[in-house]
């Protein structure tokens, strides 16, 4: 079946430095997306949200790029910060359809 | 109120135990969502209640049963688990209409069948 899937399962990032969280979806029929921050131990935590018709937005540190030609979603951090060590998900979602389906999941890990 | 609150936090039960996990939000979201994580696993969906109705199974077996008693409150009841059904079980709620649903998840139920 179409699934949500990310390229990399872990990523090392100096402090200080951006990330880049990479994200592919394989249903074309995706109208919204969702990144989530896993803390060990906690539930998701919403971060950003993206509808098809937008290519970018951004929030307090964070920029997410939806690219519908190649179905390839990517979050990035700015100046990330120890705080930012987290499993981080992509979700999917079809207007009008309850169910959000999330990615693998990518485990970001802060160097100090 | 921004919160979805599950209770217990931590749950160990017997495979013969009758144990039911709760949820509560008052965001004004109607709909609400029962998921499953194992470890360095993504969510698995298992229920959705849209408008307090079962809208979504996600073939989830019998000895997992959800209750939604009102609009603000969802339960997953639990009767003969195995061990591998040890897991972190997530509630989660959103609206159903609007630009921003508002997907927003509790911190979970750890639970240890033994």
């Amino acid at each position: 079946g179409e699934s949500v899937g990310l390229h990399l399962p872990t990523l090392s990032v100096q402090e200080g430095d951006n990330s880049i969280i990479n994200c592919a979806y394989s249903n074309s029929a995706s109208d919204y997306f969702i990144w989530y921050k896993q803390e060990s131990g906690k539930g998701p935590q919403f971060i950003i949200d993206i509808r098809s018709n937008m290519d970018k937005r951004q929030g307090q540190r964070v920029t997410v790029l939806l690219n519908k030609t190649v179905k390839h979603l990517s979050l990035q951090i700015a100046a990330t910060q120890p705080g930012d060590s987290a499993v981080y998900f992509c979700a999917e979602n079809i207007s009008g359809n309850e169910k959000l389906t999330f990615g693998t999941g990518t485990r970001l890990t802060i160097i100090p | 109120d921004t919160e979805v609150t599950q209770t217990p936090k931590h749950l160990v039960m017997g495979m013969t135990n009758k144990k039911s996990l709760k949820c509560e939000q008052h965001m004004g979201h109607r709909a609400m969502y029962w998921y499953k994580q194992k470890a360095k696993k993504p969510p698995e969906l298992m229920f959705v209640y849209s408008y307090e109705k079962l809208s979504i199974n996600e073939s989830v077996p019998s000895r997992f049963s959800p209750e939604c008693p009102n609009s603000s409150l969802l339960n997953l009841h639990l009767h003969a688990l195995q061990p591998e059904d040890s897991a972190l079980y997530l509630c989660a709620s959103s609206h159903l209409q609007g630009t921003n649903y508002g997907y927003t998840f509790g911190s979970g139920t750890r639970l240890t069948v033994v």
